[in-house]
């Protein structure tokens, strides 16, 4: 099975642009998670799409949105780009829930703000 | 709040031999679920292994195992016969919740594998 992809792997923006950032799961996951992973904060979750609804959310600003689409495939988009939105965005999909559900993670798209 | 804590910054190793990974972790769920991943420096986090809180065994796969040890809360990754691709950033995961949604991650060790 291919693994989970996310475009573009790379992307510049400036300040108070927006971005979006496309994940498509692993064939057969219907749960896409979104992760912000920046050198001060670490590795933190954004919000997890199941069945095109959000089912669980973290603490970030609404400039953060995300959706899921029927095939699965989830799109995060910023908007109001600020510096410190500069960081590693990683997508993860995973069959449906549990804690014993795994989640694999994409190769991630790393995004900087000038 | 579960938490996750990772206290070696980096660790050191030479190839070939085996090294133990720190990882202590505080939730208050009875049943719950350890991931440890592995981050080159291509950013991709990687899966490694996982252990349920209720298995019997501590889990293998190939050369990572976990030493589980429950009531003390740790769930230690041991690496045997360090290869250098093995050099990467190591990170310890939870779920947050139930659902297992919600990965809660420590800070990683950073392990680094000469020859």
């Amino acid at each position: 099975k291919a693994g989970v992809t996310q475009t573009p792997r790379y992307l510049i923006k400036t300040r108070g642009q927006q971005v979006t950032l496309s994940c498509s799961p692993i064939s057969g996951h219907r749960s896409v998670s979104w992760y912000q992973q920046t050198p001060g904060q670490g590795l933190q979750f954004l919000f997890e799409y199941f069945s095109e609804t959000q089912r669980n959310k973290g603490n970030f600003p609404g400039r953060f949105s995300g959706r899921q689409f029927s095939n699965s495939r989830s799109e995060m988009n910023v908007s109001t780009l600020e510096l410190g939105d500069s960081a590693l965005y990683l997508c993860a999909s995973r069959t449906s829930g549990g804690i014993t559900d795994t989640q694999y993670f994409g190769p991630g798209t790393r995004l900087t703000v000038l | 709040a579960q938490k996750i804590t990772q206290t070696q910054p980096g660790m050191f190793v030479q190839e070939k031999e085996a090294v133990t990974l720190d990882c202590t972790y505080d939730t208050s769920d009875p049943s719950y679920g350890l991931f440890w991943y592995k981050q080159p420096s291509s950013g991709e986090m990687i899966f490694l292994i996982y252990q349920g809180s209720y298995d019997q065994q501590n889990a293998t796969e190939g050369r990572y195992s976990l030493n589980f040890q429950k009531a003390r809360k740790s769930a230690n990754l041991v690496i045997s016969a360090s290869q250098l691709g093995d050099s990467a950033m190591y990170f310890c995961a939870m779920p947050r919740n139930q659902a297992g949604t919600a990965l809660i991650f420590g800070k990683g060790t950073t392990l680094s594998v000469s020859s």
